[in-house]
């Protein structure tokens, strides 16, 4: 059974800063994985998705990585700004299935 | 383009009475999913669909049905609420062709 999980809970930074968050997974066979944002009381936001045949994806400021023989990806911020404070979640599809399996999230202080 | 919608956004109900909430997505997405956000417990999937006319079970299906009678719709029941339905419900749909996952802005049910 694929078990999801994301370390530490929660994070402050200064302003400024380059961070990086963690997804661990317990079975490597994956189909995808997809970073997500969610700010307080809203609905999440696509960030990043990886395809199992893929190690790395970049949008602006983000880049999230995947080792699938490792069961980890991380999603790493450039140059934090108090704008990115949320709760960044990953979840995780394992192949074979079209079920999703959330990580818990990392809940993200950016301090100005 | 909408993207997908939730219908209510906020609903409370006394334990034993049923209701129905609405997932509609103008995407034209193959797969649609219902998750449910509890504290401390990230997203766990209700039911899923992958087809018109399709459903299946996900991780916490007791006490919930589906149906997905229009490509479009994906509508989640409660039969007889309970207070462990006190929850945030949300939708997500995906294209077979890329399988990134958008999602609905959220229901917040709470069950008395």
């Amino acid at each position: 059974k694929q078990e999801v999980t994301q370390i530490p809970a929660a994070l402050s930074v200064p302003e400024g800063e380059n961070l990086v968050l963690n997804c661990s997974f317990t079975d490597s066979a994956i189909y995808n994985l997809q970073w997500f944002r969610q700010d307080p009381g809203k609905g999440l936001t696509s960030l990043l998705l990886i395809q199992s045949s893929q190690r790395e994806q970049t949008s602006g400021r983000l880049n999230a990585s995947l080792d699938k023989s490792s069961g980890r990806s991380t999603l790493y911020i450039a140059a934090s700004q108090p704008g990115d404070s949320a709760t960044y979640l990953c979840a995780v599809r394992t192949s074979g299935t079209y079920k999703y399996i959330f990580g818990t999230g990392t809940r993200l202080k950016v301090l100005a | 383009n909408a993207g997908v919608t939730q219908t209510p956004k906020f609903r409370v109900l006394k334990t034993g009475q049923s209701m129905t909430l609405l997932c509609a997505q103008d995407m034209n997405h193959e797969y649609m999913y219902w998750y449910r956000q509890d504290p401390g417990m990230g997203l766990r999937l209700i039911h899923y669909s992958v087809g018109e006319g399709t459903t299946a079970k996900g991780e916490v299906p007791d006490g919930y049905n589906v149906s997905r009678l229009k490509k479009q719709n994906f509508l989640l029941g409660l039969e007889s609420a309970a207070p462990s339905q006190t929850s945030v419900y949300f939708c997500a749909s995906i294209s077979a062709s890329y399988n990134e996952q958008f999602f609905g802005p959220g229901t917040r049910l709470t069950v008395l």
